[in-house]
């Protein structure tokens, strides 16, 4: 059952670039989606959400794109940093706007690694 | 910033044995979840809890799985007899009313032997 898909398992950035890390998702009740980056051994941390009614969101270095037609979302990373190597997943759930959303689905993460 | 607590940060059990993780969420929160990860697979979920009651639960969550909260503060997870299987992080989270960031504890790691 992967609703959620983050077909590149890894990916490496020179630093000062751009990251870009994808996620298509099946389920078409799914209204809010989010992205976390997470380092072993600790649990994910939010970085940016984006709700079905919006097609980018943006905070800082972090911006987040959604293609509801194609069901897909990206992140993009700029400049990407070496302090931003991490798993990065995307998640989504359903329900934001009837106000009875619960759990998050999970993409499998991408490791991003941003070299020198 | 408000954090979400895990104890212990790794548990070593014998098959067959019951286990108890602990979570402290945010205290303001209202919506609680246990997630978990299995070894180089994704995060998934497994209840979530809100206004004392289970709200949903995955089909991983089966009658050898329980949760509570039992003072308010504290929210558990109890595997009441454990496989193999069971061993993964298990993640502790909560959210605010109308607010999606969802926080995550830094995780149990539990080893099932």
């Amino acid at each position: 059952d992967q609703q959620v898909k983050q077909n590149s398992p890894s990916l490496s950035v020179q630093e000062g670039r751009i990251s870009i890390l994808n996620c298509d998702y099946t389920n078409s009740m799914f209204d809010y989606f989010l992205w976390y980056k997470k380092y072993p051994a600790e649990g994910p941390t939010f970085l940016i959400s984006i709700s079905s009614i919006k097609d980018k969101n943006e905070d800082g270095r972090f911006t987040v794109f959604l293609n509801k037609s194609a069901k897909h979302l990206s992140l993009h990373i700029v400049p990407s940093q070496p302090g931003d190597s991490a798993v990065y997943f995307c998640a989504a759930s359903g329900g934001f706007y009837t106000g009875t959303a619960s759990k998050l689905t999970f993409g499998t993460g991408t490791r991003l690694q941003v070299t020198l | 910033e408000p954090e979400v607590t895990q104890t212990p940060s790794h548990q070593v059990t014998q098959m067959g044995q019951e286990v108890i993780l602990r979570c402290v969420p945010i205290s303001n929160h209202l919506y609680f979840y246990w997630y978990r990860q299995i070894l180089g697979q994704k995060v998934e979920f497994l209840v979530s809890f809100y206004n004392n009651e289970i709200s949903e639960k995955s089909e991983i969550f089966d009658d050898q799985f329980s949760v509570e909260r039992p003072d308010g503060s504290n929210f558990t997870l109890k595997i009441r007899s454990t496989k193999l299987e069971d061993s993964a992080m298990y993640f502790c989270a909560s959210r605010a009313q109308g607010y999606y960031g969802y926080t995550f504890g830094s995780g149990t790691r539990l080893t099932v032997v």
